[in-house]
């Protein structure tokens, strides 16, 4: 099946310190999504993209759908211990149902105090 | 607001034996879908429904059966289990359509996991 190819695949920062991370993808989407996985839970939601060229935060959060509708960026500002996880983007084809959807195969950040 | 449950978090398997993962929903969501995840594999589909009644075949549908007898709940079998499904196995759900007004509250919302070992 496709995937997204999603980097970095794993990250050590220091506490405080800025994170960017992106989705790249050779078909478009309607839709990007992007999840946070803690260890033994689901992926949660964080940000929902709807529209090619959108900016959107959610806290230090900030994630953009881009022009192309082919890549999406995640940002994450002065990240805290808490950022711990896997980080998912996901893109749909569809403005509908999400059987269709491709999940990358993750960003794994790491924060030391 | 449980949102999305599983049962059980934990099983462990034998080589043929047969198993269900249940999953229960309470968003009144219209789909709902089966997820496993792998190391370094992402999330891959098994399967999927798109209403009470209804399955269809996602990206690794084999060796897995599925019901949706009710709308709330999705079910997930395994009828022989080969060490290859040793996975986490992930539920969601979602409404049929996507709205930008809804802050993403009918985007895929997940249960917390169900880890299988098959011995």
């Amino acid at each position: 099946g496709q995937q997204l190819n999603q980097s970095p695949q794993s990250m050590f920062i220091q506490e405080g310190e800025d994170v960017s991370m992106n989705c790249t993808s050779s078909s478009i989407f309607n839709t990007w999504l992007w999840y946070k996985q803690d260890p033994g839970e689901g992926p949660v939601l964080l940000i929902a993209l709807y529209k090619a060229g959108e900016l959107t935060s959610n806290g230090r959060l900030t994630a953009q759908f881009g022009i192309t509708r082919k890549d999406s960026f995640l940002n994450i500002s002065a990240s805290i211990p808490s950022d711990v996880g896997i980080y998912f983007c996901a893109g749909n084809p569809y403005s509908g149902g999400y059987q269709k959807v491709t999940f990358g195969t993750g960003t794994k950040l790491q924060v030391i105090p | 607001n449980a949102g999305v449950t599983q049962t059980p978090k934990f099983r462990v398997l034998k080589t043929g034996q047969s198993m269900t993962l249940l999953c229960a929903q309470d968003m009144n969501h219209e789909y709902m879908y089966w997820y496993r995840q792998d190391p370094g594999m992402g999330l891959r589909l098994i399967h999927y429904s798109v209403g009470e009644g209804t399955t269809a075949k996602g990206e690794v549908p084999d060796g897995y059966n599925v019901s949706r007898l009710k709308k709330q709940n999705f079910l997930l079998g395994l009828e022989s289990a080969a060490p290859s499904q040793t996975s986490v196995y992930f539920c969601a759900s979602s409404y049929s359509f996507a709205s930008p007004q809804s802050s993403g509250a009918n985007v895929l919302t997940f249960g917390a996991g169900s880890r299988l070992t098959v011995l």
